[in-house]
């Protein structure tokens, strides 16, 4: 089954501690992205990745990390994080140019 | 101004009826143009992109993209309940995807 993949779905943490979550996809997509969804923001995206390798900044990536070693996995850091970070994430990958995005299930993070 | 705008709604539509949702951009170099069905506590699906001036159709689903007048709509033909959900409309600019805040659609059965 074609799919996006996110773990944990839901994490409790405290301010400070590092944490990743992972995503994975099985589509042999190129573009893969972070986004985060908070209530009257909407989803905003914080980190993107054209390929192996390359990864840019979306509108909001302060606080958060990413790496690209593989094309299939996207996982996403954060090295110190702050309650503003709690939020539902997803994880999205699709193809490059029209750059259509297929979601993962969301995680949800509570920093405390 | 907002980079992608949509009434936030909720727009009310009965049953069978059409439900027409609209959004606009601001940035014209924005390339693809997409709308999401977000259910409520799951993730967004892809109904369908758009990226050249006219209508595309998919089933029930129509989308209009109008570069000129920087707007894109999506058409729900024959509304049923189970449409009831929040629409996103999304616009590609450079690599980057903005979303705009999306728009509750309420089915009256």
């Amino acid at each position: 089954e074609a799919q996006v993949t996110q773990n944990p779905r839901y994490l409790i943490t405290v301010t400070g501690k590092k944490l990743t979550v992972t995503c994975s996809q099985n589509m042999n997509h190129e573009y893969m992205s972070w986004y985060r969804q908070d209530p009257g923001l909407g989803l905003r995206q914080i980190y993107y990745s054209m390929n192996v390798e390359v990864t840019d900044k979306g509108d909001v990536p302060e606080g958060y990390k990413v790496s690209r070693k593989e094309k299939r996995n996207f996982p996403l850091i954060l090295e110190s994080p702050s309650p503003n970070q709690t939020s539902l994430y997803f994880c999205a990958s699709g193809g490059v140019v029209p750059y259509e995005q297929y979601f993962g299930p969301g995680t949800r993070l509570t920093v405390t | 101004q907002k980079e992608v705008e949509q009434n936030s709604g909720p727009l009310s539509v009965p049953e069978g009826a059409i439900a027409s949702l609209n959004c606009t951009y601001s940035d014209r170099g924005s390339q693809s143009f997409f709308w999401y069905r977000q259910y409520s506590g799951k993730s967004p699906e892809l109904i369908m992109f758009i990226y050249s001036n006219g209508d595309k159709e998919d089933g029930r689903f129509t989308a209009q993209l109008n570069k000129a007048s920087q707007y894109v709509s999506l058409l729900i033909r024959d509304s049923q309940p189970s449409d009831s959900a929040t629409y996103l409309c999304a616009v590609n600019r450079d690599d980057k995807i903005i979303f705009g805040k999306g728009t509750r659609l309420h089915i009256l059965p």
